[in-house]
C-alpha cells in the first residue's frame, strides 16, 4: 500500500480561523488529491494535483486552496473556516493514468464551531 | 460531466445470506474505469477492484463478484456467504483517461451495508 499519511487526525476549531491539513506520501505517486466526506454525498474532489506546483480545481473547490511544494507532500489551506466545512478530509495519491487505484490516508476529523 | 449512483442507501442481511450492491454509471467517454472501495467501521478506504471499460469479463475473487454490463451502465457488486466483517460502506467511483487528470474519481453516494449474525 501506498504510505499516505494525513495530519492532524482530528482538529476542533472556530469559524473564521485559518486551518491547514498536510498530506505526506512514500511512494513517489504523480497525483495527489483532497476529498471531502459528507453523509448523503459520498466523496466529492476539492482539488488535485498532477506535479509539483501543478494543481486544478475539482467539484467543491470553493473556499479552499491547495499546494505542492514538493512530491511527496500536499496542502489543503481553509483560509477562513465556516462550518459549511466541517467534514471528514481524505488525501490520496496514486500513479499515472486514469486506470491507477487512488490509495488513501486515513482522514482528517475536522469540526468548525 | 460524470455521474455515479448508488440507489441503496442502506442494506442489512442476516449473516450467510448472498447480497448484491448496486452502481450505475454515466458518462460520455468512451474509455473510462470502474472501481469498488470498502470503507469498514474505522473509516479507512480500501480498494476492491478496478475495472476497464473495454473488459466486461465478470470476476470473482472468494466470496466477491463483480458484474460489469456496458448494455445497463451498471458494475454491480455480490457478496456471497455474508459475514459480520464485511459490515461496511462501500462505494463505486468512475475515472477517465486524461493528460493530467491521473485517475481523479467520482463517487457515489455510498451504500451501508450490515450484516447481522
Amino acid at each position: 500500500d501506498a504510505g499516505i499519511t494525513q495530519s492532524p487526525r482530528h482538529k476542533v476549531t472556530e469559524t473564521g480561523t485559518p486551518v491547514t491539513l498536510r498530506c505526506h506520501q512514500t511512494e513517489n505517486h504523480r497525483y495527489m488529491y483532497w476529498y471531502r466526506q459528507d453523509p448523503g454525498h459520498g466523496l466529492r474532489l476539492i482539488h488535485y494535483s498532477y506535479g509539483v506546483k501543478d494543481t486544478d480545481k475539482g467539484e467543491v473547490s470553493d473556499g479552499y486552496s491547495v499546494s505542492r511544494s514538493k512530491t511527496e507532500d500536499f496542502l489543503l489551506t481553509l483560509e477562513s473556516a465556516t462550518s459549511s466545512q466541517t467534514s471528514v478530509y481524505f488525501c490520496a495519491s496514486s500513479g499515472e493514468g486514469g486506470n491507477q487505484p487512488q490509495h488513501f490516508g486515513d482522514g482528517t476529523r475536522l469540526s468548525i464551531l | 460531466a460524470q455521474k455515479v449512483t448508488q440507489a441503496q442507501t442502506e442494506i442489512s442481511v442476516v449473516e450467510k445470506e448472498d447480497v448484491t450492491l448496486d452502481c450505475v454509471y454515466e458518462t460520455r467517454d468512451t474509455t473510462y474505469y470502474l472501481f469498488w472501495y470498502k470503507q469498514p467501521p474505522s473509516g479507512e478506504l480500501v480498494f476492491l477492484i478496478r475495472r476497464n471499460s473495454f473488459d466486461e469479463q465478470n470476476e470473482i475473487s472468494g466470496r466477491y463478484s463483480w458484474n460489469f454490463q456496458k448494455s445497463t451502465s451498471s458494475f454491480n457488486f455480490t457478496i456471497t456467504a455474508s459475514q459480520v466483517v464485511d459490515s461496511a460502506v462501500y462505494f463505486c467511483a468512475l475515472s477517465l483517461e486524461g493528460e493530467t487528470s491521473g485517475s481523479r474519481l467520482t463517487f457515489g453516494e455510498g451504500t451501508q451495508l450490515t450484516v447481522n449474525p
